[in-house]
């Protein structure tokens, strides 16, 4: 069975602090990895996902499979992070998402 | 283009009745998927239809149906609702070159359900 666990409900750090939201899975098959991304009053969209190994808006993610994790990442927080991250695992028929981490970054 | 549209905005229902919701594609994509949300949690997916076929499903009871038309609009109906029917259902839409599962999603505003 695929299963996505996001630990942090919620995350709040300061401007400029590093940030890292954990996203651990359990899928026995080859792995998708996806962040996605809902920020007030928008829709949910594609942050990144691992195959591309790109940065976008400077956040990253690097898959291990030995740990099973696909954690996002961003050496200095800004206030516009602030918003709700999904991470989401696909790989067979279906994609499936975690619950989410809010993401609050303070002035 | 507009994005994936979704219709209505919001919904009220009753228990036990039955309810349809609609969703328009990004032009040129092929694939509609649907996806439940209920607060608090990640959106859970339901169906995958593409070229008109079902190419996924969910663990969903057979009260949930869809289907895609040939300009790729696509429905999704529910039966006999459950007060546990009460959430923001997602349609996503993509190119639909493989599974709902490895193609980007490109969502829409959702429809908010509620049942009384």
């Amino acid at each position: 069975a695929q299963r996505v666990t996001q630990p942090e409900k919620l995350l709040s750090v300061f401007k400029g602090a590093p940030v890292e939201l954990k996203c651990n899975y359990s899928y026995s098959g080859s792995p998708e990895l996806f962040w996605y991304v809902q920020y007030s009053r928008q829709r949910l969209q594609l942050l990144l996902r691992h195959i591309s190994r790109e940065s976008i808006k400077g956040f990253t993610a690097d898959l291990n499979k030995g740990e099973t994790s696909f954690h996002l990442k961003k050496p200095f927080a800004q206030e516009e992070d602030s918003a709700m991250y999904y991470c989401a695992l696909g790989g067979s028929e279906k994609l499936v998402f975690g619950k989410g981490t809010k993401l609050t970054v303070n002035p | 283009d507009a994005g994936v549209t979704q219709s209505p905005t919001h919904l009220i229902k009753t228990r036990g009745q039955q309810v349809t919701l609609r969703c328009s594609p990004i032009s040129g994509h092929k694939s509609v998927s649907w996806y439940q949300q209920v607060l608090g949690q990640g959106p859970q997916f339901i169906f995958q239809y593409y070229e008109k076929e079902e190419r996924g499903r969910g663990n969903f009871p057979d009260r949930f149906s869809a289907r895609q038309f040939p300009n790729y609009s696509s429905e999704l109906n529910v039966n006999a609702l459950l007060l546990g029917d009460s959430a923001l259902y997602l349609c996503a839409s993509s190119p639909g070159r493989t599974t709902a599962s490895t193609d980007t999603q490109y969502f829409g505003p959702g429809t908010r359900l509620t049942v009384l």
